[in-house]
């Protein structure tokens, strides 16, 4: 059974500081989504990462893959108070036929 | 539209009712997928649709769920005898490939009283 562990669940960090949110999974995969949820609001995708090595880059929000590691990271750099939401990783276990499995999500809050 | 479209958006309904939720997906896309979410569980698979096929049913919680797709679009996801436990957000799919990514909905906030 694919396991999705997120790290940390809960992030409360100051405007301006860099962090990161890490992701393991438990079984071979080369297929990570790293999603944004606004309270109240459905899923925005952020990141489709592919392949190992993968990296990806939008504004101040950088995600990259190790499949040997069986690792994702999500770099935040200069953080400001509007990246404030949860963000989920997910992983597909292959052919799409057992969907996505979520990690539990990191709440973060960027305070002034 | 553009985006993948659910309703209704909330619904209370009393324990024991049947519910009805419905999804529309992007035009085009062939993968469809239910999700849940709630605060216990997190966010937990429920089926997969691809185009006409059949559906693995493998991943609904209980035999009182059951789900849908007309002419490889339209998806309804249908709780019988609803249960206090089934009071959560129904969130929806959509995906042209699985290198495309998931395009989500709105989702429905089902509430059993």
């Amino acid at each position: 059974e694919l396991k999705v562990e997120q790290n940390p669940l809960f992030l409360s960090m100051q405007e301006g500081k860099n962090y990161t949110i890490y992701c393991n999974y438990s079984t071979t995969s080369d297929r990570l989504y790293w999603y944004r949820q606004d309270p109240g609001k459905s899923l925005e995708s952020l990141f489709v990462l592919l392949s190992n090595g993968a990296v990806k880059q939008e504004g101040r929000l950088m995600a990259s893959l190790d499949t040997k590691a069986r690792l994702s990271t999500l770099h935040i750099t200069a953080a400001v108070h509007d990246l404030s939401a949860t963000y989920f990783c997910a992983v597909d276990s292959g052919g799409g036929a057992d969907g996505l499995t979520f990690g539990k999500g990191t709440h973060l809050i960027i305070q002034p | 539209g553009a985006g993948v479209s659910q309703s209704p958006s909330n619904k209370v309904t009393e324990k024991g009712k049947d519910v009805e939720l419905r999804c529309d997906p992007i035009s085009g896309h062939t993968a469809l997928y239910w999700y849940r979410q709630s605060l216990g569980q997190g966010l937990e698979f429920l089926i997969y649709f691809q185009g006409n096929s059949a559906p693995d049913k493998s991943g609904l919680p209980s035999d009182r769920f059951s789900a849908e797709r007309t002419g490889g679009s339209v998806s309804t996801l249908t709780i019988q005898r609803t249960q206090q436990e089934d009071s959560a957000v129904y969130l929806c799919a959509s995906s042209v490939g699985r290198l495309d990514g998931y395009t989500f909905g709105s989702g429905t906030r089902l509430t059993v009283v």
